[in-house]
């Protein structure tokens, strides 16, 4: 079993379009959580930290639930522009700093 | 301000051949950061050194990779012997050393072909 699952997708939506992803993580001992977005044959980019209490930065929310594992990425009224791929990272090791990544979920926004 | 920039951005090498790549970090970050992508697999963390010391090498896969961060700043990883199995991508990561801060910032990758 992967330390990090995410469905690979792809995922295929229309613009304006409400998508959600979801991942799970092995280790219920993880500290920090992220969301990072990859375009094809580029570098991650952090999109947002996900905490707690759940948070939002404008269109995309995420939410964390420590109990089942689970993490989630909602993306309302998507853009052709947020076509990527979005990676579930995890800070597993308590007291270090390495991440561990998901394969990843592709989304394609169609016109 | 710039971000984690990493050079060069492509290397082809033969097997048994040497390369040395090299990262800058984001100015005044502490802790920096190697990954890897192989081929079909997920980013898999090769290690983090906070300024110059090697905080956490557990990732490295075998003692044909040497990191360096002499002086704290820029980094190197050479790969002596290079074998088919090292390509990828090779990204590099920053990060500041704020209590409770843990965004990682990544470079662009080298993108390692061994042939």
């Amino acid at each position: 079993r992967k330390e990090v699952e995410q469905d690979p997708g792809p995922f295929n939506v229309p613009e304006g379009a409400t998508v959600a992803f979801n991942c799970t993580y092995s280790n219920s001992a993880s500290q920090s959580f992220f969301w990072y977005r990859q375009d094809c044959r580029k570098e991650p980019k952090l999109l947002m930290s996900v905490y707690s209490s759940g948070n939002e930065d404008g269109r995309f929310t995420a939410q964390l639930n420590r109990a089942s594992q689970y993490i989630s990425l909602l993306i309302r009224d998507s853009k052709l522009s947020d076509s990527a791929t979005y990676l579930c990272v995890v800070n597993m090791r308590t007291g270090r700093r390495a991440l561990t990544f998901g394969s990843g979920t592709r989304l394609q926004v169609q016109p | 301000e710039a971000g984690v920039t990493q050079f060069p951005s492509h290397s082809v090498i033969e097997k048994g051949q040497t390369v040395t790549l090299r990262c800058d970090p984001i100015s005044g970050h502490d802790n920096l950061y190697w990954y890897r992508r192989v081929m079909g697999k997920e980013i898999k963390f090769l290690l983090h050194f906070v300024k110059e010391s090697k905080q956490d090498e557990s990732g490295m896969p075998n003692n044909r990779f040497l990191a360096e961060r002499t002086g704290g700043t820029y980094s190197t990883l050479k790969v002596q012997p290079a074998e088919l199995e090292d390509s990828g991508v090779y990204f590099c990561a920053s990060s500041a050393s704020l209590a409770g801060v843990f965004e990682q910032y990544f470079g662009p990758g080298t993108r390692l072909t061994v042939t």
